[in-house]
């Protein structure tokens, strides 16, 4: 059973540029959230997706944006790339309900910005 | 209010050794905590979790220990292992509106010494 799978692995992009990561979601699963992890922190909430919709976001500027497609799957999109955006984007799998599965995360973009 | 607040930074023991790392958090709408193990070049992986009903929770050679009056939580690790030699990363959400996101604290590396 394949896990959460993430693409690109690795990414260097130049500042100005646009980016595009993809996540496909643990089978069975249909929420997926995304996560940026800078550098020796913690993972931050960038935004969830369920049913084709943004349904939380976190404390990030509209550059972030994203899309789920009706297969589950779903892309993080960032344009105007700063210094700032190099990261581990983590994609994060659950499924929705009551009940709290917990998440599974993929093994993330590692993004570089230059 | 929505921070986790995560001690220490990084820990180091001996094999057989129990490190313990601890959480305070503000924010009392929080209702699951969750710790979460993270290895070099792979996205966390969920270790075990916790409800604000429940005062300690064991899982193998982890347990949790939670004070709801205080607002802090604690990952123990019994017997440890080079192998646990990792990130830890505390975390806590809440539900809004069918939706929950993770608020990570910033982790602790820890390494044990065979």
């Amino acid at each position: 059973d394949a896990g959460v799978t993430q693409s690109p692995t690795h990414l260097i992009k130049t500042r100005g540029q646009q980016v595009t990561l993809r996540c496909s979601p643990k089978s069975g699963h249909d929420t997926v959230s995304w996560y940026q992890q800078a550098l020796g922190q913690g993972p931050q909430f960038i935004f969830q997706y369920y049913e084709e919709e943004e349904r939380q976001r976190g404390n990030f500027p509209d550059r972030f944006s994203g899309h789920q497609f009706p297969n589950y799957s779903s892309e993080l999109n960032v344009n105007a790339l700063w210094l700032g955006d190099s990261a581990l984007y983590l994609c994060a799998s659950s499924l929705a309900g009551p009940g709290r599965l917990g998440y599974t995360f993929g093994s993330g973009t590692r993004l570089t910005v230059v | 209010q929505q921070q986790v607040k995560q001690s220490p930074q990084s820990l180091i023991v001996q094999k057989g050794g129990i490190p313990i790392i601890n959480c305070a958090y503000e924010n009392t709408a929080f209702d699951y905590f969750p710790w979460y193990q993270q290895f070099p070049g792979k996205g966390p992986a969920l270790l075990i979790a916790i409800r604000p009903d429940v005062s300690e929770k064991k899982e193998g050679r982890f347990t949790i220990s939670f004070n709801k009056s205080a607002k802090q939580f604690s990952l123990h690790i019994m017997d440890s292992q080079p192998g646990d030699s990792a990130t830890y990363f505390c975390a806590a959400s809440m539900s809004q509106g069918g939706s929950e996101k993770l608020v990570f604290g910033k982790g602790t590396k820890l390494t044990v010494n065979p």
